[in-house]
């Protein structure tokens, strides 16, 4: 059972271009979502944390939404940039839970 | 730099032998956690701990055992390895588990080559 859906699996664009991330997840009695950076070989770093009963955050060019009705959220990103590629995590906190994605492969190309 | 610190960062061991991954945080959180990612599975649940001196399993917990002696340390133990624990360990910690604000952070993952 797929808890928590990211799509796309991969998404390659050019620099410059606004992005949305996508996450999808089955438990509507969250306590928060986190968006989470990884890059090659290291360790997740932590972008950006929605409670449950807030519906946005922002740091940055970065904001992230949530839907909880819909199971949905969201990670913005403009004016992507090189630097920007890595790949996506999200992660919800449930009842003695945290689930997470398999998460989304950005590329940016110069 | 305030964080999580996991040793060692790379090991390769030969099977039935075994391994501790250390993990130590310096913010002084509760909830500590051991994950594993493989590709194509993402991050699994491998144990979890509320607070020192208590620990629970998560989704893969077999094979490994952890201990909660006080807040700051986490060690994860496979006390005889198999080629299917190699995999990259991460160690993460928050101030809460299941029950409302705690952000996530993580250290920078231990790369384990079972042979």
């Amino acid at each position: 059972k797929q808890e928590v859906t990211q799509i796309p699996a991969a998404l390659s664009v050019p620099e410059g271009e606004n992005l949305v991330l996508n996450c999808s997840f089955t438990d509507s009695a969250i306590y928060n979502l986190q968006w989470f950076r990884q890059d090659p070989g290291k360790g997740l770093t932590s972008l950006l944390l929605i409670q449950s009963s807030q519906r946005e955050q922002t740091s940055g060019r970065l904001n992230a939404s949530l839907d909880k009705s819909s199971g949905r959220s969201t990670l913005y990103i403009a004016a992507s940039q090189p630097g920007d590629s890595a790949t996506y995590l999200c992660a919800y906190t449930g009842f003695q839970k945290l689930v997470f994605g398999t998460g989304t492969r950005l590329l940016v190309s110069p | 730099i305030a964080g999580i610190t996991q040793a060692p960062t790379s090991q390769i061991l030969a099977a039935g032998r075994r391994m501790t991954l250390r993990c130590t945080q310096d913010m002084r959180h509760n909830a500590m956690y051991w994950y594993r990612q493989d590709l194509g599975l993402g991050l699994r649940l491998i144990h979890y701990s509320n607070t020192a001196g208590t620990t629970g399993k998560g989704e893969v917990p077999d094979g490994y055992s952890v201990s909660r002696a006080n807040t700051d340390d986490f060690p994860l133990t496979l006390a005889s390895a198999v080629p299917s624990q190699t995999s990259v360990y991460f160690c993460a910690s928050s101030d809460s588990l299941g029950q409302g604000t705690g952000e996530l952070f993580f250290g920078e993952g231990s790369r384990l080559t079972v042979l």
